[in-house]
């Protein structure tokens, strides 16, 4: 069965510290990967996403992500934390062979001043 | 949200009622999605079209009916059929069905039960 997991309910940074959301998945073959963020009673926006090449990529507000095959990971990352980044963050993955996005149960990342 | 829209941003259904959520989006995109979101559990897909007049069932599309009868437009209805409707519903759309397009999402639709 295909699924996505974030291990961390709620990751708890302090402003100006690196932050690092985690992400694994268990999809067959070389499938899609993509993070989005939710505000409160908002959509979701897209932040980055990986199809091939350099294992790093980077995304939206100074976010990026790094693939790692052999782990089957794909954490969303950013250098310096931002109050205004506490939101609740999902990773999604899609397989080549399918349409629907698997998105893990998301992690909900609370920056304090 | 770019440009695609839902209404109506709450909406209250009573025991036995059929409603419809709208979605409308101008980006010219071809495949549209509708999610449902539960807390704690992420999102699951319900029903997806990647062309006018043809959709296909998510992952959980029982009690659920959707139409393609416009590129912009992709109605989701809740049928009474659905028992356990209260959830926050998500649309969202891409520039085509291949696989690695991004899907953009609208600002979701609340539906709660009477």
């Amino acid at each position: 069965a295909q699924s996505v997991a974030q291990p961390e309910d709620q990751v708890n940074v302090a402003e100006g510290n690196p932050l690092t959301v985690k992400c694994t998945y268990s999809v067959s073959g070389n499938p899609y990967l993509f993070w989005y963020v939710q505000y409160p009673n908002r959509g979701l926006q897209f932040l980055l996403k990986y199809i091939t090449g350099d294992n790093l990529v980077k995304g939206s507000y100074g976010f990026e992500a790094e693939f790692n095959k052999s782990q089957t990971s794909f954490h969303l990352k950013k250098p310096s934390a931002l109050v205004s980044d506490s939101a609740l963050y999902f990773c999604a993955v899609r397989p080549r062979s399918g349409y629907a996005l698997n998105f893990g149960k998301g992690t909900s990342l609370l920056v304090t001043p | 949200d770019g440009g695609i829209t839902q209404s109506p941003k709450y909406l209250f259904r009573k025991e036995g009622q059929n409603v419809t959520l709208s979605c409308e989006q101008n980006l010219n995109h071809d495949a549209m999605y509708w999610y449902r979101q539960d807390p704690g559990q992420g999102l699951r897909l319900i029903y997806y079209s990647h062309i006018v007049n043809d959709f296909q069932k998510g992952d959980i599309a029982e009690g659920y009916s959707v139409s393609r009868e416009k590129k912009e437009s992709f109605p989701l209805t809740v049928t009474s059929a659905q028992k356990n409707p209260t959830a926050f519903y998500l649309c969202a759309s891409s520039s085509s069905g291949g696989n690695s397009e991004t899907q953009y999402f609208g600002p979701g639709t609340r539906l709660l039960v009477l």
